[in-house]
């Protein structure tokens, strides 16, 4: 059981460059997030889809965009990287919004904007 | 944005004493408080999930407990060891709104 999977594990872009961050999920899981976590701020969520079809800004969504392309799936797309991009980025999973349950988070990307 | 509190930022233990750290949270539309425990360089993981005032929860050495009505949780760690080194995140729902996480606690426990 794989739980949630996030590729790729290390990232370099360049200023201006694009590239999207994949997360899967195999628990059957209806919700799903991305956070970035920073020295000092914790985790500050990005964008999150309660369930499939819906996405929704959190806290620090700009620069970003989202897509939750099917129940499994849901990626982060950074259209034109900036140094203040540099981050590592989680995504999680839970069976539904605001549940009891937990969030199952992936191993993370660690992500540098040059 | 709702504003989840925890003290202290970092903590520093021998191996063997006992210690604990606070959460703090609005406790108006409460509707579960979660801790995680965060190695480095690994991900965070579900310890507790309590959502009733008085709630208590246990993991081994590790134990959580509520208060809702005035708006924090304490987490317990009994005889610290040095696999204890870790961040643990306090996290806040309130209904079907995402978790929002404080900053966390790092631990670190020294032998």
């Amino acid at each position: 059981n794989a739980g949630v999977t996030q590729t790729p594990k290390f990232q370099v872009l360049k200023t201006g460059q694009s590239m999207t961050l994949q997360c899967a999920q195999d628990m059957n899981h209806n919700s799903m997030y991305w956070y970035r976590q920073d020295p000092g701020m914790g985790l500050r969520l990005i964008y999150y889809s309660a369930s499939e079809g819906t996405t929704d800004k959190g806290e620090v969504p700009n620069g970003y965009n989202v897509s939750r392309l099917n129940k499994r799936e849901f990626s982060l797309r950074l259209e034109s990287a900036a140094p203040s991009q540099t981050s590592v980025y989680f995504c999680a999973s839970s069976e539904k919004m605001g549940a009891g349950g937990g969030y199952t988070f992936g191993s993370g990307t660690r992500l540098t904007v040059v | 944005i709702l504003n989840v509190e925890q003290s202290p930022q970092s903590l520093h233990v021998q191996e063997g004493d006992s210690t604990n750290f606070t959460c703090s949270f609005p406790s108006s539309n409460f509707y579960a408080l979660h801790w995680y425990r965060w190695e480095t360089a690994k991900s965070p993981e579900a310890l507790f999930v309590m959502t009733l005032n008085g709630d208590e929860k246990k993991k081994g050495r590790i134990s959580a407990t509520l208060n809702t009505k005035e708006g924090y949780s304490y987490l317990y760690i009994k005889g610290s060891q040095p696999e204890d080194s870790a961040t643990y995140l306090c996290a806040l729902s309130s209904g079907n709104t995402p978790l929002v996480f404080g900053k966390g606690t790092r631990l670190s426990v020294i032998a």
